[in-house]
């Protein structure tokens, strides 16, 4: 069974578009996180939610919104959708901040 | 701030060959550092992770050595086979965890280990 699980694997959609990513995980974590890997393969954080509340907001434009209906999924929804968004998104999770991270296989996003 | 880097960006080996690749940190307020491996296209596979309070980690072919005073780990890969080709990662977590503050990455070091 698929311990972190993202969709769809491929998105490929025109500037401007809204468009969402959705994550779960089965492992029973209480931390989720989403990551951005650009064309330079430098992976950032963006945001962590901690028991469905948010604990880290890196500084990214207010276009992204993440919302976690529950501690199983983390969804990263973006609106008005740029060039530069395009790029790699991985979602993670760990049992809490301080432990071992495990990481989907990343949600590959083109904006044309 | 806390930067990771990771040198060289690339590395190229004959198979059977013991593979070193480096890891250094500057802020040495870390809680645990973690070693991933990344293949073409693919997700991240966390391998090894490090507590500060420890010096190294062991699973099978692979070791990873920490020292926190210097801001270096080193992951060790003995007898690598073609199937360890794929960018390896490092990460530091930091002890403070105020916000915006989680794994930071390194640039990765890409190996090609030759038949």
């Amino acid at each position: 069974d698929t311990a972190v699980s993202q969709t769809p694997k491929y998105l490929v959609t025109q500037m401007g578009n809204d468009k969402s990513i959705k994550c779960e995980q089965n492992l029973g974590h209480d931390t989720m996180y989403w990551y951005k890997q650009d064309s330079k393969k430098f992976l950032k954080i963006m945001f962590s939610y901690n028991n469905k509340e948010l604990i880290i907001n890196e500084t990214v434009p207010n276009r992204f919104s993440p919302k976690s209906p529950d501690k199983a999924h983390l969804n990263l929804h973006i609106n008005s959708l740029e060039l530069g968004d395009s790029a790699v998104y991985f979602c993670a999770s760990s049992q809490n901040l301080a432990t071992e991270e495990y990481f989907g296989p990343g949600t590959r996003l083109t904006v044309l | 701030k806390q930067e990771v880097t990771q040198i060289p960006a690339a590395l190229s080996v004959p198979e059977g060959e013991n593979l070193v690749l480096n890891c250094s940190f500057t802020d040495s307020a870390i809680y645990n550092l973690q070693w991933f491996r990344q293949d073409p296209g693919k997700g991240l596979t966390s391998l090894l992770l490090i507590q500060s309070s420890q010096r190294e980690q062991t699973s099978g072919r692979l070791n990873a050595s920490l020292d926190k005073s210097s801001g270096r780990s080193t992951l060790y890969i003995a007898a690598s086979q073609p199937g360890d080709s794929a960018t390896y990662l490092c990460a530091a977590t930091p002890t403070i965890k105020a916000a915006g503050n989680k794994l930071t990455f390194g640039g990765g070091t890409r190996v090609l280990v030759k038949p």
